[in-house]
């Protein structure tokens, strides 16, 4: 199993570009979830998926959009990418809560995305 | 929005010391997460903790769940060097949210 996967690793984008982050679990996990994470802060929820076809706003949503086309893929896509947006993405994703397991949501190892 | 205040923001220890840290919220929260992140990795969760006064172990580390439902700590015993990362407090709040809220993280380096 490779967990929750994330591409690219590294990406530098000039402002107004656009771009699609990919993540990726093999865990058969209904939740998924998109943070950022800034220097000398904690991770900001930007969108998440309690299933399949379902997307939600977090925190801070303003700039990003979503899609679960399918189960396993969660996409975060940037349509005009701001120096606001440079940070380091990372992606989670767990399974449904039932009595008796834990909230242990799966990370992956992070996109490090500059904006010029 | 809801935030939680962790302390201390960074510890410098000599290996073998004892460590504390914890976290503070204003409103209740009803699941606390402790999270140590390594550089260039996600986070990584540490203990869970699920109801008021829960006292978990895994390990050398122990969490609480503060009786008031608005603050939780965490301590490592005997540090290593292994240990050094950055340390995260999260908090889901009532009402079955997905929205975790973190704190800011302690940044721990432990001296040989």
């Amino acid at each position: 199993n490779a967990g929750v996967t994330q591409t690219p690793k590294f990406r530098v984008l000039k402002t107004g570009q656009s771009m699609t982050l990919l993540c990726a679990q093999d865990m058969n996990h209904e939740y998924m979830y998109w943070y950022r994470q800034d220097p000398g802060m904690g991770l900001r929820l930007i969108h998440y998926s309690v299933g399949e076809g379902t997307t939600a706003k977090g925190e801070v949503p303003d700039g990003y959009n979503v899609s679960r086309l399918k189960k396993q893929n969660f996409l975060l896509g940037l349509e005009s990418a701001a120096p606001s947006q440079t940070s380091v993405y990372f992606c989670a994703s767990r399974a449904r809560l039932l009595a008796g397991t834990t909230d242990t949501q799966y990370f992956g190892p992070g996109t490090r995305l500059t904006v010029l | 929005g809801q935030q939680l205040n962790q302390s201390p923001q960074s510890m410098f220890i000599q290996e073998g010391e004892d460590v504390s840290m914890n976290c503070t919220s204003s409103s209740i929260f009803n699941t606390w997460l402790w999270y140590k992140q390594e550089p260039g990795e996600g986070p990584v969760l540490l203990i869970a903790l699920y109801k008021a006064g829960e006292l978990t172990s895994n390990g050398r580390l122990t969490a609480q769940f503060g009786i008031t439902r608005k603050d939780s700590f965490l301590n490592i015993s005997a540090s290593i060097p292994s240990d050094v990362g950055i340390y995260f407090c999260a908090g889901r709040s009532q009402g079955g949210s997905e929205k975790l809220v973190f704190g800011k993280g302690t940044k721990l380096t432990v001296n040989p």
